[in-house]
């Protein structure tokens, strides 16, 4: 079974600071993806970024980067020049035998 | 404009009875998914559908139904048989159910926020 486990329950990061968001993962699988979403106020879950487990480089999309430590099992979301607008919760998922298995999330507030 | 939406926003249920959620897409995916969201916790899956008239269980099905009967569609049924069920349910459809590539990724609605009085 895959297990997401996000050790960080609140940040609190002042506006145009970079921010690395925590996530280790287990799994048996070989082959696997890795997820982070978005949640912010009004509930919504928002795609930001994807890794997968064979991808030699690590993903970038806009201000968000994720630093893929295959060995340790960590799947950190960087976000460069945080903005008050990055103020949500934060979930790291894996993906697992047809569905994604989501981690507890980070809250993080961005500070103006 | 594609996306998924999810009705009603807000729903309250009196203990006893069924409720419908609905969820429907426009994106052309085949795989649609129920989450469930208790507060200050992750997602749990209930429910998922690879094709039309198909679906399996996830990992807390139980007092919860679903059908599929059309790919643009997939309601969720919360029956009087489930417990607690006041929580938050986001849907969600990606285009196929292997989740194997970026392409496969998991695109959300906005939630149903279900309360039982």
């Amino acid at each position: 079974a895959q297990k997401i486990t996000q050790t960080q329950p609140g940040m609190f990061v002042q506006e145009k600071e970079a921010v690395t968001l925590d996530c280790t993962y287990d799994t048996s699988d070989p082959s696997y993806g890795l997820f982070w979403y978005k949640q912010p106020s009004s509930g919504e879950m928002i795609f930001l970024i994807y890794q997968g487990s064979y991808d030699q480089q690590n993903a970038t999309e806009g201000r968000y980067s994720l630093n893929f430590q295959k060995a340790r099992k960590s799947a950190n979301l960087v976000i460069s020049a945080s903005q008050l607008g990055d103020s949500a919760m934060y979930f790291c998922a894996i993906q697992g035998a047809q569905k994604l298995v989501f981690g507890q999330g980070t809250r993080l507030t961005i500070n103006p | 404009d594609g996306g998924i939406t999810q009705s009603p926003k807000y729903l309250f249920r009196k203990e006893g009875q069924n409720v419908t959620l609905s969820c429907e897409q426009n994106l052309n995916h085949d795989a649609m998914y129920w989450y469930r969201q208790d507060p200050g916790q992750g997602l749990r899956l209930i429910y998922y559908s690879q094709i039309v008239n198909d679906f399996q269980k996830g990992d807390i099905a139980e007092g919860y139904s679903v059908s599929r009967e059309k790919k643009e569609s997939f309601p969720l049924t919360v029956t009087s048989a489930q417990k607690n069920p006041t929580a938050f349910y986001l849907c969600a459809s990606s285009i196929y159910g292997g989740l194997r590539t970026s392409t496969d990724t998991q695109y959300f609605g906005p939630g149903t926020r279900l309360t039982v009085l």
